[in-house]
């Protein structure tokens, strides 16, 4: 247990629709990291937070956005959902914005249908 | 820019060492990552090396850096079904504010009995 806490584990949903995934990072952790992993693309970072506050943007589409909360726990909301966009989601933290180990959690299997 | 490469498949007889590589392209790395990836699962960190490092050992993980010619391998000893997964390589780039790694495709390691 990498102590990175992702919900939900698995969600299906329509296109067109907004969903919300939920991270909570590993108590202590400031900097989370959303990652979206498909056959196609492999892993992509998507972004970074740090103590609340956006730190680096990867391949992240303009459909989706991210916070990280004062109790430091993150959401990425994904809308106007497409077929593509079904992945898994997986959230890491570490210690540190450039923190040398990263801790992935399960993750969230997105299906849309 | 940044790119990591790593073969498909490896397939090993249980009791073998397996070795798993990668090349990067990113002079500029700082640490490189070996994560691991089994069925339904998240991403569990196995085992990383600093740049200016050559060889780091952890039981039965040897990482070996050749960072002249960028290359990056894992090389598991006494090989057992249960190591079956996907591995992937990562590095992360100096410099940056940031700390969000770049992931190859996954290495995806078959081991028979």
């Amino acid at each position: 247990d990498s102590g990175v806490t992702q919900t939900p584990k698995h969600l299906i949903t329509a296109t067109g629709q907004r969903v919300t995934l939920r991270c909570s990072p590993r108590s202590g952790d400031l900097s989370v990291y959303w990652y979206q992993q498909s056959l196609d693309q492999g892993l992509q970072f998507l972004i970074q937070y740090y103590n609340g506050e956006e730190r680096a943007k990867g391949n992240i589409l303009e459909r989706f956005s991210a916070q990280q909360f004062p109790d430091l726990h993150s959401e990425l909301n994904l809308s106007s959902l497409e077929l593509g966009d079904s992945a898994l989601y997986f959230c890491a933290s570490s210690v540190e914005s450039t923190g040398t180990e990263a801790f992935f959690g399960q993750g969230t299997r997105l299906t849309v249908v | 820019g940044e790119d990591v490469e790593q073969s498909l498949f490896l397939s090993v007889r249980e009791g073998d060492s397996s070795v798993i590589n990668c090349t990067y392209t990113d002079s500029s790395s700082t640490y490189l990552y070996w994560y691991k990836q089994e069925p339904g699962a998240g991403l569990q960190l196995l085992t990383y090396i600093f740049s200016n490092m050559d060889m780091k050992q952890d039981q039965r993980l040897t990482v070996l850096l050749n960072k002249k010619d960028k290359h990056l391998s894992l090389r598991i000893a006494d090989t057992q079904t249960g190591d079956s997964a996907i591995y992937f390589c990562a590095e992360r780039v100096y410099g940056g504010s940031q700390g969000n790694l770049i992931f190859g495709k996954g290495t995806k390691l078959s081991v028979k009995p």
